[in-house]
């Protein structure tokens, strides 16, 4: 069991360029949870996806954000036009929900820096 | 609506104890706790469902009061490593029994323990 991984850990881009997170969660784990976190601040919740579905998105979340599992393993994030506001750590979970308990494992996160 | 963690900042030493408070105005389907160490992931502690169970994990437990929807973190005979910031993840219940399974986390609970 390696635990959930993401790709890259850190990444550096200027304003109005697009960028693509990758993480890959722990086998056999059916659902997928993306957060963002910025300093001082709990995560936040952006979209959770069950095998291959997105279940559900943050009404927070810009249109400039996608996110997909095609084959309800790993998944990307996408932001389009990176704003300097969109700086933050993006936090990837996933679970396997067992015995009515959801728990979910954090990847160690994409840092973001957007000049 | 984001659960009220309490206190924001906790300085401990070594061997003494702390309490840390997280509570919501929604209905919860179940209490996550986690504690994330500077540039790391959040690492799971344990998680409580509604029940009013009580958990235990080494000398950390945890109580959930589903009347209340309040629960709370019992770190007893604090050690240097149990320093970082500690996070509750709520997760609301829907009609019939299940979750929606997205965490809401609140702002953090500071813990420094010194030697």
């Amino acid at each position: 069991d390696t635990g959930v991984s993401q790709n890259p850990r850190h990444k550096i881009t200027k304003r109005g360029q697009n960028v693509t997170f990758r993480c890959d969660p722990i086998s056999e784990h059916n659902r997928l949870y993306w957060y963002r976190q910025t300093l001082g601040q709990g995560p936040e919740f952006l979209t959770y996806f069950q095998n291959e579905a997105q279940l559900e998105k943050s009404r927070l979340l810009s249109d400039r954000f996608s996110a997909e599992r095609p084959k309800g393993s790993f998944s990307t994030l996408e932001i389009q036009r990176t704003e300097q506001g969109d700086s933050a750590m993006y936090l990837c979970a996933s679970s396997k929900l067992a015995l009515a308990k959801n728990i979910q494992y954090f990847g160690a996160g994409t840092r973001l820096s957007v000049l | 609506q984001q659960p009220v963690q309490s206190p924001q900042a906790v300085i401990l030493r070594e061997g003494e104890d702390a309490v840390i408070n997280c509570s919501s105005s929604k209905a919860l389907y179940s209490v996550h706790w986690y504690r994330q160490k500077h540039g790391e992931a959040p690492v799971f502690l344990m998680i409580l469902l509604k029940g009013g169970e009580q958990k235990g994990h080494e000398k950390i437990s945890a109580s959930f009061n589903e009347k209340k929807q309040q629960s709370s973190l019992y770190l007893t005979a604090s050690q240097l490593s149990y320093s970082g910031t500690y996070f509750c993840g709520t997760e609301i219940g829907k009609a019939g029994g299940t979750s929606y399974g997205k965490l809401t986390f609140g702002q953090g609970t500071i813990l420094t323990v010194h030697p």
